[in-house]
């Protein structure tokens, strides 16, 4: 079956603009994770969501960032007026069920880089 | 809140031979899962294995095995009869049970295993 998919793969945006990253879990899992991950660093969790509401987003560095999953299924990170600070690895992840023995299944990641 | 630390940014090995990655935790909670994930090239994120805290008994898959010690808080890595495919970042994550951190995974920040012929 297909797994976790990310589009683009790769997103070069100039200083200040908008961008909008997409993910698309595994069909039926109910679970689904953002996480950053900068340049030679692990990736550090930003937002998670169980069906179509945010359960954790106590990882969203600034208000800049926002991410939604309205339909408890394809979920798209926002960032508005970015920053070079803000260039890293976008990984997303998705899960049956959270918590538990569930496995969280990783996608390949959107590499955005501010220039 | 947990954090995770891999001491060893860089580590190789022979081909055929043994090597143990180290991963140290800091956490407060008693019920959690430990996991190693590897990263090639590719950025995908693959689970290598998983450790649940309240098992005693250390976790293997194939020629994946861990030592998991609670009371230390380590979660060390051996990979037996290395193979080239195994070179790639290795990350140690921990999940919590709890319900105030959720189900998130808080990851170390890696060990690059290289892999010589």
């Amino acid at each position: 079956g297909a797994g976790v998919s990310q589009t683009p793969s790769n997103k070069v945006t100039e200083k200040g603009k908008y961008v909008e990253l997409r993910c698309d879990p595994i069909s039926g899992h109910t679970a689904l994770y953002w996480y950053r991950q900068s340049l030679g660093q692990g990736p550090e969790f930003l937002i998670y969501f169980q069906g179509t509401g945010a359960a954790d987003d106590s990882g969203l560095p600034n208000d800049r960032f926002f991410a939604v999953r309205p339909e408890g299924s394809v979920s798209t990170l926002k960032i508005q007026r970015t920053e070079r600070g803000d260039s890293a690895v976008y990984l997303c992840a998705s899960s049956l069920f959270p918590g538990g023995t569930y496995e969280q299944y990783f996608g390949p990641g959107t590499r955005l880089t501010v220039t | 809140a947990q954090t995770v630390t891999q001491s060893q940014p860089e580590m190789s090995v022979q081909e055929a031979e043994t090597v143990t990655l180290s991963c140290t935790y800091d956490t407060s909670e008693s019920d959690y899962y430990l996991f190693w994930y590897k990263q090639p090239p590719s950025r995908q994120m693959i689970l290598v294995i998983r450790q649940e805290a309240y098992k005693q008994q250390n976790a293997t898959e194939n020629r994946f095995s861990v030592n998991f010690q609670k009371a230390a808080k380590s979660f060390s890595l051996k990979i037996s009869d290395s193979q080239l495919g195994d070179a790639a970042m290795y990350f140690c994550a921990y999940r919590s049970e709890g319900k105030t951190s959720g189900s998130r995974l808080t990851f170390g920040e890696g060990t690059q295993l290289t892999v010589n012929p």
